[in-house]
C-alpha cells in the first residue's frame, strides 16, 4: 500500500515550457486535491476533485488545469510555465464520508528559470 | 470558515509536554478543529480532531474550551522527531462534498536535546 505517490520528485523548467505532475493514490479515495507551497507559506489549494470525471477550483487555480480521468489519478498541468509558479506541489487525496483526514503525497519541488 | 490564530513558533524541551494553542473566536457551531503537522520537507500529516469534546490518540491530546473560541493541542512527551510546523484548521464537515481545509502560516515547533 504506496498511498499517495507524486511524479516527479524535482523538475527545473524554463518559462514558457509545459509539463504535468501525476498523482496516484491506491487508497479507493473519491476526493483528491492539489496544493503548493511557498517558501514560509502555508498551503493553498490549487484545483481538487469530487470523483472521477469531475474536477473544481480551489482557492488559486489560475495558470493550472487538472483532470481526473481515472479515479486513482490526479494529473495537474501547466501549459506556460511562469517564474511565480516556482513552489512545491503537493497531492491529498480522502475518502468520502465525515473523516476529513487527508493524506497527502511527498511534493514535488518545480523551479521555473 | 473560522480564522485561526496561532504562534509562529514555540520551544519545547525534549521528554516534556508540548503545548500548542490555537485562537478560533468566531467559530460556528457546526464547525471541527483539525490539526495536522508537516516535518520539513514533507507532506502534511493529520494529527486529531475534534468538535467539543477532548479528544485523545496515539499522537495527541486535543483540549477545547467550553465556549470553543480556543484549543490546545498536546504532545505529551516530546520527541526530536515532533520538530515540525503544526497547522490548526477550523472548517465545517459535510458527509458529502470535498470539504477543503485552508492551512494557514502555523507554529513552527522546535524540540530541543
Amino acid at each position: 500500500n504506496a498511498g499517495v505517490t507524486q511524479t516527479p520528485k524535482f523538475r527545473v523548467l524554463k518559462t514558457g515550457q509545459s509539463m504535468t505532475l501525476l498523482c496516484a493514490q491506491d487508497m479507493n479515495h473519491e476526493y483528491m486535491y492539489w496544493y503548493r507551497q511557498d517558501p514560509g507559506m502555508g498551503l493553498r489549494l490549487i484545483h481538487y476533485s469530487v470523483g472521477e470525471g469531475t474536477t473544481a477550483k480551489g482557492e488559486v487555480p489560475d495558470g493550472y488545469n487538472v483532470s481526473r480521468l481515472k479515479k486513482q489519478n490526479f494529473l495537474l498541468g501547466l501549459e506556460s510555465a511562469a517564474p511565480s509558479q516556482t513552489s512545491v506541489y503537493f497531492c491529498a487525496s480522502k475518502a468520502s464520508g465525515w473523516n476529513n483526514e487527508q493524506f497527502f503525497g511527498p511534493g514535488t519541488r518545480l523551479t521555473v528559470l | 470558515d473560522a480564522k485561526t490564530t496561532q504562534p509562529p513558533s514555540m520551544d519545547c524541551a525534549e521528554g516534556r509536554a508540548a503545548n500548542l494553542p490555537c485562537n478560533h473566536s468566531t467559530i460556528s457551531g457546526n464547525e471541527y478543529v483539525y490539526w495536522y503537522r508537516q516535518i520539513h520537507s514533507q507532506g502534511p500529516q493529520y494529527i486529531i480532531h475534534g468538535l467539543k469534546n477532548n479528544e485523545t490518540n496515539e499522537m495527541a491530546s486535543l483540549i477545547i474550551t467550553e465556549d470553543r473560541k480556543s484549543s490546545t493541542l498536546i504532545l505529551p512527551h516530546a520527541t526530536l522527531r515532533d520538530t515540525a510546523v503544526y497547522y490548526c484548521i477550523v472548517r465545517a464537515v459535510h458527509q458529502t462534498g470535498a470539504n477543503n481545509l485552508f492551512f494557514g502560516t502555523g507554529t513552527r515547533l522546535t524540540v530541543i536535546p
